[in-house]
């Protein structure tokens, strides 16, 4: 059973580039989160897809947009990338309303510097 | 105000002993999930033990428990029998609002972590 994946592993872009980070979700699963995680922080929610909306958004600029594909996948697109971005991005996937929880699973994670 | 704090950035134990770790939280929900997980240096986050508000026993699984109360707005992580795996970072989560319904509260708002170090 494949859990949660996220490509690239490792990013290093410059202030002003674009990037595209993607996700597939643990098998199973029909939504996607991403959260930022600054260094020595806890993880801040960036927005939820379900049913290839976004149904949820945190406090975060425009500049953070994403989408869901109909395989529930998902990407998650950064423009006019600042120094602040840098951070480690961490997709989670769930299926909503089924285990009266509704624990999110983690990938590893892709870690984005810019410079 | 923060929803989630926890105050011990660090912690220590000595293997083959219990550790809790702090965690208070903040909402005007009446139904709300508390999560606790651990970030190995790796940056996975790894789902440990989840607490319903409407939970009226402690929730356990294997070596991990967690100590509810409600009327404190606590929810603290007990280790038991530490072992040096379970050295890492851990954090605090809370999702606000019942689980399931559709109503949007799916987001999870984490604490700021306590990283806990397993001595030999």
């Amino acid at each position: 059973d494949a859990g949660v994946t996220q490509s690239p592993t490792h990013l290093i872009k410059t202030r002003g580039q674009q990037v595209t980070l993607r996700c597939s979700p643990k098998s199973g699963h029909d939504t996607v989160s991403w959260y930022q995680q600054a260094l020595g922080q806890g993880p801040q929610f960036i927005f939820q897809y379900y049913e290839e909306e976004e149904r949820q958004r945190g406090n975060f600029p425009d500049r953070f947009s994403g989408h869901q594909f109909p395989n529930y996948s998902s990407e998650l697109n950064v423009n006019a990338l600042l120094l602040g971005d840098s951070a480690l991005y961490l997709c989670a996937s769930s299926l909503i309303g089924t285990s009266g929880r509704d624990e999110q699973f983690f990938g590893p994670g892709t870690r984005l510097t810019v410079l | 105000a923060q929803k989630i704090t926890q105050t011990q950035p660090g912690m220590f134990v000595q293997e083959k002993e219990a550790v809790t770790l702090d965690c208070t939280y903040d909402t005007s929900d009446q139904s709300y999930g508390l999560f606790w997980y651990k970030q190995p240096s790796s940056g996975e986050m790894i789902f440990l033990i989840y607490q319903g508000s409407y939970d009226e026993q402690n929730a356990t699984e294997g070596r991990y428990s967690l100590n509810f109360q409600k009327a404190r707005k606590s929810a603290n992580l007990v280790i038991s029998a530490s072992q040096l795996g379970d050295s890492a970072m851990y954090f605090c989560a809370m999702r606000e609002g019942p689980a399931g319904t559709g109503a949007g509260s799916y987001q999870l708002t984490f604490g700021k972590g306590t990283k806990l170090s397993v001595i030999p």
